[in-house]
Parts: C-alpha cells; sequence; structure tokens
C-alpha cells in the first residue's frame, strides 16, 4: 500500500544520545515534512524540504537537523536528545509545495521518549 | 501565512450537525483553505479544500463567505467514529512549503 513509513513506532532513549527518525515515502512527493506534536500545543513544524537536495526551517528546528539525499527519504536526527524532546514525532509528504490540490500524506507516528 | 482561530474544544451528540468556524482575518488572495482531521494516534488526514462559496464532498462541506475572512467546516449527522481534532490551514500556491498547524478544534461526540 503506498504510503508513509515511518521507523520506530516508539523508542526510549537516554538523555544526550544520538537518535535518527527514519520516514519513506513511496508515492514520488516532492515535498516532505517533519512535524512535533505536544499535548495542548497541537503540531509544530520542525523541518522541511520542498525537493531532493533542499531543506528548510519550520517553528522549531533547534535541536534536529535533516537531509533530502533522494525523494523517497527524509531522515530526522537528535543530535543529543533532551527530555524536551520527548513527544511524536509525524512524517508527511506532499505532491508539490502549494496548498492548492497538494494535501499532505502523514505517517503514523513516532512516540520518543527521551530520559 | 494567514494566521488561523479555532475553538479550542466542541461537544455535539450522535445524529447531529457539527460546525466548526475558523478565522484568518489576514488570509491573501491567493490563498486555499484546507481542513484536516486527526484521530488518536494517527496522522492527520486531508478532508476538504475550498477557495470560496461551498465546497461539498462525501465527508463534509466547507462554506466560505465571501470576504473570505472565516470558514465552516460542516459535519453532517455526525457519529462517534467522528470525534477527532479539525485542523484549519490558510496557504496559498507559493509558500515554500512551511505549512503550519495550529492546535486545532478537538471535537467530542456524545451517545
Amino acid at each position: 500500500i503506498a504510503g508513509i513509513t515511518q521507523a520506530p513506532t516508539s523508542q526510549i532513549l537516554a538523555a544526550g544520545r544520538r537518535m535518527t527518525l527514519r520516514c519513506t515515502q513511496d508515492m514520488r512527493h516532492n515535498a516532505m515534512y517533519w512535524y512535533r506534536q505536544d499535548l495542548g500545543l497541537g503540531l509544530r513544524l520542525i523541518h522541511y524540504s520542498n525537493t531532493a537536495g533542499t531543506t528548510g526551517k519550520g517553528e522549531v528546528p533547534d535541536g534536529y537537523s535533516v537531509s533530502r539525499a533522494n525523494t523517497d527519504d527524509f531522515p530526522l536526527t537528535l543530535a543529543s536528545a533532551v527530555p524536551s524532546q520527548t513527544s511524536v514525532y509525524f512524517c508527511a509528504s506532499s505532491p508539490g509545495t502549494g496548498m492548492y490540490n497538494s494535501p499532505l500524506h502523514f505517517g503514523n507516528g513516532t512516540r520518543l521518549t527521551v530520559t | 501565512l494567514a494566521k488561523t482561530t479555532q475553538p479550542i474544544s466542541m461537544d455535539s451528540y450522535e445524529g447531529q450537525e457539527v460546525n466548526i468556524t475558523c478565522s484568518h482575518n489576514n488570509i491573501a488572495t491567493n490563498d486555499y483553505i484546507t481542513w484536516y482531521q486527526q484521530f488518536p494516534s494517527q496522522g492527520p488526514r486531508f478532508i476538504i479544500q475550498g477557495y470560496k462559496t461551498k465546497v461539498t464532498n462525501e465527508v463534509a462541506s466547507l462554506f466560505i463567505p465571501a470576504d473570505r475572512k472565516s470558514s465552516t467546516l460542516s459535519l453532517p449527522r455526525v457519529s462517534l467514529s467522528d470525534t477527532a481534532v479539525y485542523y484549519c490551514l490558510v496557504g496559498g500556491s507559493s509558500n515554500t512549503g512551511k505549512l503550519i498547524f495550529g492546535q486545532g478544534t478537538t471535537l467530542q461526540v456524545k451517545p
């Protein structure tokens, strides 16, 4: 089934450790996004990529990095995890970068707990 | 991107029509209005999109007045399975991909 695959589904991580959240899409979408979701704060954009080879910062990029080496993959890396990065992380993609007729497709999320 | 304002929460009962209004006073000429639905433990999913007047699909209707400073998502005859968070987004055809969600509206449907 076409869509977005995120891995792992959940993870408990010690503070200070490095972690990469994986995201792969098979829809050949140009744009990809990483959001974090925290209770009471809704979805907040971390980083995005309009096309392979380019990335940009969202609302809350500090402490995170991304790369977009090809169309399908958009990994999110926490270089040195801190407890405030405990959250549910969603990866999404869209055919284009504009709003019109280019809805976001989301994965099922990665639940990360930093202790 | 235009900022949006929605009620934080709403309650309804099965079989009722639910209307969720979103304010976007600074909407630009080329901005579209898009609504997403999110169930617990899942990512959001696209519901409906519109530019002006009324749009209807198998899930919902979207009403947009002439000044486009607000929009209303209408869910006909809700069921318990419509309990979810609903997000309103406003953006144009060249927003550099920075799609930003607000807190959304948590709809609780009761039996």
